[in-house]
């Protein structure tokens, strides 16, 4: 089966650190995406990894280590305008296609 | 910059009609997919295209089916809509770049109301 976890919601402040984690049990393995979606919105790509270690793109990071079947996203000095859901998605041994985790909602308060 | 649109925003239909949704992308995209979003659920993938005229099921096709007669538009059709299919749908497509993977690139999405 395929199987992709990650936490329901978390809430932090603005200016702070928060890593969003997701844990994933997949048939094959050739990729793990991050989104963002902010309510109303389409997700939009913010990060790629399919081999073990840390991929930065500004004050987004993702971790991936495909022994554990985990990844987490890290963001930095976190705005307000990050509160959005970050949807985590596995690309297995198919043709193109994702297996969604059912997304963190992240809260960002003053 | 990849764009990938959707017919409709919102829609509102009764129970037993058929529903077209409509994607179109301007990319040249060969791989096309319709997934709908529910609260706990996540995205699930309905069905796929790698190709004009070409289908594969995806998670949860029963109720729907779909048509690629062009590489840009990929239509999702509700045979007989029900209420257990009010949903938010997303459209999404990519290219189907050998060795590498590409993200998948989304519409805006239409929210869906079966009365």
């Amino acid at each position: 089966g395929q199987n992709i976890d990650q936490p329901t919601e978390m809430t932090a402040t603005e200016g702070a650190i928060v890593q969003i984690n997701c844990t994933y049990q997949t048939s094959g393995f050739n990729g793990l995406f991050w989104y963002q979606q902010h309510a109303g919105e389409a997700p939009t790509f913010l990060s790629y990894n399919v081999l073990d270690g840390l991929e930065e793109k500004g004050r987004f990071s993702s971790f991936l280590s495909r022994s554990k079947g985990y990844s987490y996203l890290l963001l930095k000095e976190l705005q307000m305008k990050d509160s959005a859901s970050y949807l985590c998605a596995v690309r297995g041994t198919g043709f193109q296609k994702l297996v969604f985790g059912t997304g963190t909602r992240l809260l960002v308060s003053p | 910059d990849v764009k990938v649109t959707q017919s409709s925003r919102y829609l509102v239909k009764r129970t037993g009609e058929k529903v077209f949704l409509e994607c179109v992308q301007d990319m040249d995209h060969e791989n096309m997919f319709w997934y709908r979003q529910d609260p706990g659920l996540g995205l699930r993938l309905i069905y796929f295209s790698y190709d004009v005229k070409m289908k594969e099921k995806g998670d949860i096709p029963e109720g729907y089916s779909v048509s690629r007669e062009k590489k840009e538009r990929f239509s999702l059709i509700l045979e007989s809509a029900s209420t257990n299919q009010t949903s938010m749908y997303l459209c999404a497509s990519t290219p189907p770049r050998q060795g590498a993977v590409q993200p998948q690139h989304f519409g805006d999405g239409t929210r869906l109301s079966i009365l």
